[in-house]
């Protein structure tokens, strides 16, 4: 069974600097989807970032951005230019390529603070 | 921008109440999921569902959970009988295709 596991249960940064989230990931498949969800104090799931398994550039989305290690099975979330805003939990999720099996797989979630 | 809507956003009922929980998906979308994340805890998968029928559930979702869509934009949860560690945030989440899910805003269910 597929496992995703995120190391780091709380991470600070200073506002206007870069943090990273760590992501391993545990699958026998070739193909899949990562994903890095934002959940805000308001508890809504919000999409950040994703990335297939496919593809070896590594996916960006303004200050967001992932280095993803396929060989390795590691998925990280880079926050450039860290905003108040961004002060939340951050999920990883993993996702079966195709198929019926359509179910996110997350981690237990990255609790980041932003310093003002 | 479409968005996926759930109703409602807060539910409190009593033990061995049955709760039916509703989402409306993006109208295009045609696969529907519900999650829920006990606080403090992951967001656990319980059911997705296609074509009008789950096509996958985990161990969670046992005999008091079922779903249901009525009609052409809902699609319910409902437990039958609600017991306190039913309490929790209650996600619906749908997709197009089998990639990317976009989530409501949650229900947050309370059994006393």
């Amino acid at each position: 069974a597929q496992t995703v596991t995120q190391s780091q249960p709380e991470m600070s940064v200073q506002e206007a600097e870069t943090v990273t989230l760590s992501c391993t990931y545990d699958t026998s498949e070739s193909d899949y989807y990562l994903f890095w969800y934002k959940q805000p104090p308001s508890r809504q799931m919000i999409l950040v970032i994703r990335q297939e398994a496919y593809k070896q550039q590594n996916a960006t989305e303004n200050r967001f951005s992932v280095n993803f290690q396929k060989a390795a099975k590691s998925f990280s979330l880079k926050i450039s230019d860290s905003q108040l805003g961004d002060a939340a939990m951050y999920f990883c999720a993993y996702r079966h390529y195709g198929g019926s099996q359509g179910n996110l797989i997350f981690g237990k979630g990255t609790k980041l603070s932003v310093k003002p | 921008e479409p968005e996926v809507t759930q109703t409602p956003s807060h539910q409190v009922t009593q033990m061995g109440q049955e709760v039916i929980l509703r989402c409306v998906p993006i109208s295009n979308h045609l696969y529907f999921y519900w999650y829920r994340q006990i606080l403090g805890q992951k967001v656990e998968f319980l059911v997705s569902f296609y074509n009008n029928e789950i096509s996958e559930k985990s161990e969670i979702f046992d005999d008091q959970f079922s779903v249901e869509r009525p009609d052409g934009s809902n699609f319910t949860l409902k437990i039958r009988s609600t017991k306190l560690e039913d309490s929790a945030m209650y996600f619906c989440a749908s997709t197009v295709s089998t990639d990317t899910q976009y989530f409501g805003p949650g229900t947050r269910l309370t059994v006393l």
